[in-house]
């Protein structure tokens, strides 16, 4: 299986903040990478697919690059709203996997 | 809009079987994969399998830790996908979401229905 390692695990930041998450495939999977932002009690929404493509409707303060096995997502200026979990996930190889997620919390 | 709803959850003993449901609407359910995610109790994100479309031959893939005693299922004509569970471990217990796979990649998630496998 492709193991996906986010880092940091958590973080604290403050509004307005740059603020930017890794996540490290243990092999190569192009670009066969997407994002999800999750709140507490509520389902996961998808952000980003294809390491860089922005889903429809979400805000283009988020942002994502990478290829092969380092990708980044970077939110550039933090609001309210943005306080979450943050997944990144592989789509190339069954089993699919995502990795552990980041806090991003005040 | 596009709406993915699940019901089915609930309390179930070890060993026993439930069967969950997702209810689509708002797009051609047909033209789709579905996936199933489940996130165990203050954990992260699981994937649990995928029924493909029927341009594909409705194929499934499944976890590892689910093959054998899921099934995933769908019925076009109900705009609906399933999850029947059989020989439940405590270690089930999770929220179950469905997902819509579009180029491959989940677009929209349900809210999710609770499984708990407890005696």
């Amino acid at each position: 299986d492709i193991e996906m390692t986010q880092s940091p695990s958590s973080l604290s930041a403050s509004v307005g903040d740059r603020v930017t998450i890794t996540c490290r495939a243990s092999q190569g999977i192009s670009n066969y990478l997407a994002w999800f932002q999750q709140k507490p009690g509520t389902a996961p929404k998808s952000l980003i697919y294809a390491a860089s493509s922005l889903q429809s409707g979400v805000p283009s303060k988020f942002s994502g690059s990478g290829s092969g096995t380092d990708f980044t997502l970077t939110i550039s200026s933090l609001q309210p709203e943005d306080f979450a979990t943050y997944y990144c996930q592989q789509y190339q190889t069954y089993p699919l996997t995502f990795g552990g997620g980041t806090r991003v919390e005040i | 809009e596009v709406q993915l709803v699940e019901s089915g959850g609930g309390l179930v003993q070890p060993g026993g079987s439930l069967r969950l449901s997702c209810a689509a609407s708002g797009f051609t359910f047909s033209d789709h994969y579905m996936d199933w995610v489940r996130q165990a109790p203050g954990k992260g994100l699981e994937w649990v399998g995928r029924s493909r479309n029927k341009a594909n031959s409705y194929t499934t893939e499944y976890a590892a830790s689910v093959k054998g005693r899921f099934t995933i299922s769908r019925d076009d004509s109900k705009n609906s996908l399933y999850l029947q569970m059989n020989s439940l471990k405590t270690e089930d217990t999770a929220v179950y979401y469905c997902a819509r796979v579009d180029s491959y990649a989940f677009d929209f998630w349900g809210q999710g229905t609770m499984v708990t496998v407890s005696s």
